[in-house]
């Protein structure tokens, strides 16, 4: 069974430009969370999708934005970037219908993004 | 809302045994355990629920302590596999959150 798969791994960018990241879930899983990776602050949560249709947001400005699927492959778009942006960005699948503390989720590796 | 997790590293010799801690200011539902090696996604090692006994899985287990919000993983006898970054995150039974997860804890076994 295929993992949660991100692309691209890794990308460059310059201050101003914008970025789309990808995530294809887990073959089912109709759930995808993005979540924002830096150092010495852990994950902090983007967004989770179900169905299409954003179901949770976390406080991060409006340049974060993202969208899912029919296929429920999910993209997270980040505009006018800031070298503050610069950090690992997980995505991670559930099978669960519902958001509940009993969901277990399944990440990808990432895609690293490093803002110049 | 952010839980807490202590210490933020830890180096042991193969062996040796460590207690990642995780508490939580906001009355949970569960604990998720997660792994994260250098360059790899986090990977997740258990779940305890509110109600729930406590989980492991060969050296590595976990409690759950539900009145005072908190959650220790034990690892014991330690291997060089064990390495890496372990996250906790913590979870409410409904009112649609998502999980919240700690900073991290770094742990490195050397030989």
């Amino acid at each position: 069974k295929a993992g949660v798969t991100q692309t691209p791994r890794y990308l460059i960018k310059t201050r101003g430009q914008q970025v789309t990241l990808s995530c294809s879930p887990i073959s089912g899983h109709r759930s995808v969370s993005w979540y924002q990776q830096t150092p010495g602050q852990g994950l902090q949560f983007l967004f989770e999708y179900f169905s299409e249709t954003q179901r949770n947001k976390g406080n991060f400005p409006g340049r974060f934005s993202g969208r899912q699927f029919s296929n429920s492959r999910s993209e997270m778009n980040v505009s006018t970037l800031e070298l503050g942006d610069s950090a690992l960005y997980l995505c991670a699948s559930s099978s669960s219908g519902t958001t509940s503390g009993a969901n277990v989720l399944t990440f990808g590796a990432g895609s690293r993004l490093t803002v110049l | 809302q952010q839980p807490v997790q202590s210490p933020q590293a830890v180096i042991l010799r193969e062996g040796e045994d460590a207690v990642i801690n995780c508490s939580s200011s906001k009355a949970l539902y569960s604990v998720h355990w997660y792994r994260q090696k250098h360059g790899e996604a986090p990977v997740f090692l258990m779940i305890l629920l509110k109600g729930g006994e406590q989980k492991g899985h060969e050296k590595i287990s976990a409690s759950f302590n539900e009145k005072k919000q908190q959650s220790s993983l034990y690892l014991t006898a330690s291997q060089l596999s064990y390495s890496g970054t372990y996250f906790c995150g913590t979870g409410r039974l409904s009112g649609n959150t998502p999980l919240v997860f700690g900073k991290g804890t770094r742990l490195s076994v050397i030989a």
